[in-house]
């Protein structure tokens, strides 16, 4: 089955620096790649994400790559600010032809903090 | 739209015991699974359903058991209650594969 990695589990940044967060995904078939944000004690909630049909998505402070032939995917957000601090999550999907599609595998999870 | 639910919202059990935590989305997602997340930790499925009628098992099925009998409702039965079992429950639904999976609130549940 499919596996996530994500690094790093931590990350510390200044106001107003960028933040890079990188995931491996292990199956060469996953086709869409989404990015949560978990704040403390909240729900996960969907920030941004991109399908295997584009290398590149943005949306204001928030960016996402995709390289397929590496099998990697990043996020980045530049000019942090403290209500970033929370923690994000990759993950990964599949399209199954037949039987329909199956299960989002999530990465373990990075802790962001934004310091002022 | 309330997008999914859960309930309750808290719960304690004593070991043992039995009982079921709800989820149900009014978005006609065809995709529904159930999460469990520890302290510090992430998110490890527990058991999915790509359709009504069918689900499938995910990292961490056991001691617990999933029906889907409309597209609405996914419940998760735990079948006799262990502390390992403490967690906080999500409940998630998506379209199909390559869409937005929506979270409900959260199911906090203390196994003593």
């Amino acid at each position: 089955g499919e596996n996530v990695e994500q690094h790093p589990s931590t990350l510390s940044v200044q106001e107003g620096d960028s933040a890079v967060i990188k995931c491996t995904y292990s199956d060469s078939a996953s086709n869409y790649f989404p990015w949560y944000k978990q704040e403390l004690g909240k729900r996960p909630q969907l920030i941004i994400d991109i399908r295997s049909n584009v290398g590149e998505k943005k949306d204001q402070r928030i960016a996402v790559t995709l390289n397929k032939t590496a099998k990697h995917f990043s996020l980045h957000i530049t000019e942090t600010q403290p209500e970033d601090s929370a923690v994000y999550f990759c993950a990964a999907s599949i399209s199954y032809r037949t039987g329909g599609g199956n299960k989002l595998t999530f990465g373990t999870g990075t802790q962001l903090k934004v310091e002022l | 739209n309330a997008g999914v639910t859960q309930t309750p919202k808290f719960q304690v059990l004593k070991t043992g015991q039995s009982m079921t935590l709800q989820c149900a989305q009014d978005m006609n997602h065809e995709y529904m699974s159930w999460y469990r997340q520890d302290p510090g930790m992430g998110l490890r499925l527990i058991h999915y359903s790509v359709g009504a009628g069918i689900t499938d098992q995910g990292e961490v099925p056991n001691g617990y058991n999933v029906s889907r009998s409309t597209t609405e409702d996914f419940p998760l039965r735990l079948l006799s209650a262990a502390p390992s079992q403490t967690s906080v429950y999500f409940c998630a639904s998506r379209l199909d594969s390559t869409h937005e999976q929506y979270f409900g609130p959260g199911t906090r549940l203390t196994v003593t």
